[in-house]
């Protein structure tokens, strides 16, 4: 039973180009969460899908950041004309249910770094 | 809103000492609670969780933690260090049965001395 995988683990990027980050759930989750660590900080919430629907997007900077999670396939955390100040590590969790009383099950990370 | 404190970015015990990694919490709900341990670049595991039962949680790896409503803190504990838990700590609060999204305390470091 395979957990929680995102790919790539890292990601270089060059100022204004576009990252896509991909997260596949746990078999049976169908609740996706992306974080964000910055260097010395704990992660932030960003966003939380469902398939299809996205529920909390409070996280989210207003521009240049997108998220989907599709019927089929992976969730997406796409970063539009990225700059240095996104370089982080980008973590998706999954859950079997909207609560978090189960505790998440944490992939382990895109690494971007913006050059 | 919900706020996560953990005193001490670094911890630095002895093999075979007792540790003590501090948090404490706000929350305007009843909350859920968390203690994550991150090894260098990875992603995080899940240690312990209250969910208001036992307010003496038992985790992997011989931690525990104990929640305690009057002091708003949930200190994680491990009475004899290894050289394997050195590692990042994070606590973090949910909004009890209604939050579906968790709150991060900016980490701990520990080291452990040999």
């Amino acid at each position: 039973n395979a957990g929680v995988m995102q790919n790539p683990r890292h990601l270089v990027r060059r100022r204004g180009q576009e990252a896509r980050l991909r997260c596949s759930p746990m078999k049976g989750h169908s609740h996706v969460y992306w974080y964000r660590q910055l260097p010395e900080e704990g992660l932030k919430f960003m966003v939380y899908l469902q398939k299809e629907n996205i529920i909390d997007e409070s996280g989210m900077p207003k521009e240049r950041f997108s998220a989907e999670f599709p019927k089929e396939g992976p969730s997406i955390l796409r970063i539009q004309q990225v700059v240095r100040g996104d370089s982080a590590a980008y973590f998706c969790a999954s859950s079997q249910d909207k609560t978090t009383a189960y505790g998440y099950t944490f992939g382990s990370g895109t690494r971007l770094t913006v050059v | 809103a919900q706020s996560v404190t953990q005193l001490g970015s670094h911890v630095s015990v002895s093999e075979g000492a007792l540790v003590l990694l501090r948090c404490n919490y706000s929350s305007s709900v009843p909350p859920y609670l968390f203690w994550y341990v991150q090894y260098p670049n990875q992603g995080l595991q899940l240690l312990l969780k209250y969910t208001s039962a036992a307010t003496l949680v038992k985790g992997i790896n011989g931690f525990e933690a104990e929640f305690k409503k009057s002091e708003t803190s949930f200190h994680l504990t491990k009475p004899s260090a290894h050289m394997s838990d050195a590692a990042e700590y994070f606590c973090a609060v949910s909004e009890g049965s209604s939050g579906d999204k968790l709150t991060f305390g900016t980490g701990t470091r520990l080291a452990v001395r040999p």
